[in-house]
C-alpha cells in the first residue's frame, strides 16, 4: 500500500458525460500527478500540482481539467466523455516534486460507452 | 513529444540468471530518469530516481546505472526470482518542459522457475 488512495476504483459512464476522479496523496507529500494508461498506449504524463499550483502540464486535453485543494486532495475532471478516453487513470504524490520518488495510488478504470 | 526507448521489450529467463535491459532517452534537457516496477493487476513501484551522470543505484539484487552525456540507462536484476516478474518501464524528467515525464513502453521480464 503506497499510502496513496484514488476514488472510485471503477467508474461506467456513456459518451458526453462528464466525471470527476479523485485523489489523495501519501501523508507529508505536497505534489500530485495524473497520469493515463491507455490500451494502445503506454503510460501517458497529464499534469502535475505542486502545493495547489500547478507545476507541469503533459498530453492533457482541452476536455480534461484537474485542481489541487488546500487540503492537498487533487482531483481530475473530465468532460464531453469519448470512447477513446476509456482508460486506467493513475495519481501519483511525492515529497516535493523535481527528481523525487513518486508513490502510485491503485488507479481508476474508466470506461466509457 | 520526446522518445524514450527501452529493449528488450520482453525478456524470459531462467531463475538464478542474471539479466539487463536498457531505456534510451534524450541527452539534452536532462533533469532525471526514474525507473518502476509495475506487476500485473498492481500499481507502479519506484525502484529509482537517478540525477546525476554516473549515477550508479542498488536496492537488493536491482542496480541501475546512469549516463546522461549518451543518454541511456541499464537495469540490471542479478540472480532473477520469478517474483522478479513484472515490467519494468522507465519515465525521462526533461527540465525544458517543465519537468514533464515521458515515459517508455517497458520491458516485460518472466523469470522462469
Amino acid at each position: 500500500d503506497s499510502g496513496v488512495t484514488q476514488t472510485p476504483k471503477h467508474l461506467i459512464t456513456a459518451t458526453g458525460q462528464r466525471v470527476t476522479l479523485r485523489c489523495s496523496p501519501r501523508s507529508g507529500d505536497l505534489s500530485v500527478y495524473w497520469y493515463q494508461q491507455s490500451l494502445d498506449q503506454g503510460l501517458q504524463f497529464l499534469i502535475q500540482y505542486y502545493n495547489g499550483e500547478e507545476r507541469a502540464k503533459g498530453n492533457i486535453l482541452e476536455r480534461f481539467s484537474a485542481q489541487q485543494f488546500p487540503d492537498l486532495h487533487s482531483e481530475l475532471n473530465l468532460s464531453s466523455l469519448e470512447l477513446g478516453d476509456s482508460a486506467l487513470y493513475f495519481c501519483a504524490s511525492s515529497v516535493e516534486g523535481q527528481g523525487d520518488e513518486q508513490y502510485f495510488g491503485p488507479g481508476t478504470r474508466l470506461t466509457v460507452t | 513529444i520526446l522518445n524514450v526507448e527501452q529493449s528488450p521489450q520482453s525478456l524470459h529467463v531462467q531463475e538464478g540468471d542474471s539479466t539487463n535491459f536498457t531505456c534510451s532517452f534524450p541527452s539534452s534537457n536532462f533533469y532525471a530518469l526514474h525507473w518502476y516496477r509495475w506487476e500485473t493487476a498492481k500499481s507502479p513501484e519506484a525502484l529509482f530516481v537517478m540525477t546525476l551522470n554516473g549515477d550508479e543505484k542498488k536496492k537488493g539484487r536491482i542496480s541501475a546505472t546512469l549516463n546522461t552525456k549518451e543518454g541511456y540507462s541499464y537495469l540490471y536484476i542479478k540472480g532473477s526470482q520469478p517474483e522478479d516478474s513484472a515490467t519494468y518501464l522507465c519515465a525521462f524528467e526533461d527540465s525544458d518542459t517543465g519537468n514533464q515525464f515521458y515515459f517508455g513502453t517497458g520491458t516485460s521480464l518472466t523469470v522462469i522457475p
